[in-house]
């Protein structure tokens, strides 16, 4: 069975600090991984990673994925208040079934 | 978020009813998916299209049904709602390089 499993499950830190979130892997017809935050409502698109290596940026957040170990992070530097959420990483299948699946996400509290 | 438009935002019903869940997109995605989200459990996905006309099953398919008749809308159909099915339901679309959620509806089953 495909899973995708997030780590640390939730996380305390303060303002200021850099933290890096894990997604491991475990599919067949790999795609692509996405990184979501959700707040109180609906989760909001980071990014999509499809190819190895690459680093994806956008302000503070960024995201690399590894094909060959089968994971990737989420790194968020000098962290705010306001990115206290969920971040939810999620799977895309290729092949013939486009399927998206999820991990449970990691609960992060930002201290002020 | 913009583009993704589900309907209803709430609803309460009693065991045994029925409704309809919509989700209605307007930027030409291929790719609709249904999920549920309950505490300690995260996403799970309850059914998907690939396409108009075109369905697959889920993680958690069962008591639910789904009809992408036209390209901008996915629907979910719950026939005979039990309380195992309150839940917060998100409908998600997907191009190459983006991806987007609806705002969520919140269905309690009493």
């Amino acid at each position: 069975e495909d899973k995708v499993v997030q780590s640390p499950l939730s996380l305390v830190v303060h303002e200021g600090d850099t933290v890096t979130l894990n997604c491991s892997y475990e599919v067949t017809n790999f795609r692509s991984l996405l990184w979501y935050k959700q707040e109180k409502k609906a989760p909001t698109f980071l990014f999509m990673l499809t190819s190895s290596g690459i680093e994806k940026k956008s302000g503070r957040l960024s995201s690399i994925l590894d094909k060959k170990e089968l994971f990737s992070i989420l790194n968020i530097t000098a962290t705010q208040t306001g990115d206290s959420a969920v971040y939810l990483c999620a799977c895309l299948y290729g092949g013939a079934t486009n399927k998206l699946i999820f991990g449970t996400g990691t609960l992060l509290a930002v201290q002020p | 978020n913009a583009g993704v438009t589900q309907t209803p935002k709430f609803r309460v019903l009693k065991t045994g009813q029925s409704m309809t869940l919509l989700c209605a997109q307007d930027m030409n995605h291929e790719y609709m998916y249904w999920y549920r989200q309950d505490p300690g459990m995260g996403l799970r996905l309850i059914h998907y299209s690939v396409g108009e006309g075109t369905t697959a099953k889920g993680e958690v398919p069962d008591g639910y049904n789904v009809s992408r008749l036209k390209k901008q809308n996915f629907l979910l159909g719950l026939e005979s709602a039990a309380p195992s099915q309150t839940s917060v339901y998100f409908c998600a679309t997907l191009t190459f390089s983006e991806a987007f959620f609806g705002q969520g509806t919140r269905l309690t089953v009493v």
